[in-house]
């Protein structure tokens, strides 16, 4: 079980949006830089956000992420199908010395 | 464009080592700037951190594999590699290397190994 809670699962319709919620503590996300990482099926992670509300080149701006106290989140406005993927959170955790995942979220298009 | 590839035995047998090299192109290993890391992940699981190697020295390893885990760097190739002692069934996974600072930004495709006898 992982120190970061995400929903396993969110959806909506193509052209929605949605919000991917992960729910830390002071020793991660409270006091480190948060990364958000895509994987379509049976392909590498990709990263999509890092340094909490950064995008590197080449992702569009229909993803964000933000950052309150303990808890971060991924925005995704404009829903496609190519959308549909894991979607995982990822920061340092200043306790166990380690970059931790969250469980991971599905992203379902309906 | 950075690019990062996997190699090694698919099938290690159980208590042996697993090992595990990243080769690097597009950007040279021993720049300093970056992290160079190792994350696995089950079929069907999530995301596991196992450790990083600084080029200039320096390493970090998830508690939980410490134990048995090493990461080494070879700068006359441009390759970091992964050493795993004493597998089991549990490490069954598909293996990734990446580099990381400020984030794991580059990923290389990743490597199915198999724990069996």
């Amino acid at each position: 079980q992982s120190v970061l809670t995400q929903p396993p699962s969110v959806s909506a319709a193509p052209g929605q949006k949605v919000t991917i919620s992960c729910s830390g503590s002071s020793s991660n996300i409270g006091n480190n830089f948060v990364s958000w990482y895509q994987q379509l099926p049976g392909t590498a992670p990709k990263l999509l956000i890092y340094e909490d509300n950064k995008r590197p080149s080449g992702i569009p701006d229909r993803f964000s992420g933000s950052k309150s106290g303990t808890s971060a989140t991924l925005g995704i406005t404009g829903l496609q199908t190519g959308d549909e993927a894991d979607y995982y959170c990822g920061p340092w955790d200043s306790s166990l010395s380690v970059v931790i995942f969250g469980g991971g979220t599905k992203v379902t298009v309906l | 464009q950075v690019q990062l590839q996997e190699s090694g035995p698919g099938l290690v047998k159980p208590s042996q080592t697993l090992s595990l090299t990243c080769t690097v192109s597009g950007g040279s290993i021993s720049s300093g700037r970056y992290y160079w890391s190792w994350i696995r992940q089950p079929a069907g699981k999530g995301l596991e951190w196992i450790g990083r190697i600084y080029a200039r020295g320096g390493t970090n390893y998830n508690p939980s594999l410490k134990s048995r885990v090493a990461i080494s760097v070879d700068t006359s190739k441009n390759q970091f590699s992964l050493k795993l002692t004493s597998v089991t069934a549990a490490d069954t996974a598909v293996y990734y290397c990446a580099r990381d600072h400020p984030a794991l930004e580059y990923w290389g495709q990743g490597t199915l190994v198999t724990v069996s006898s």
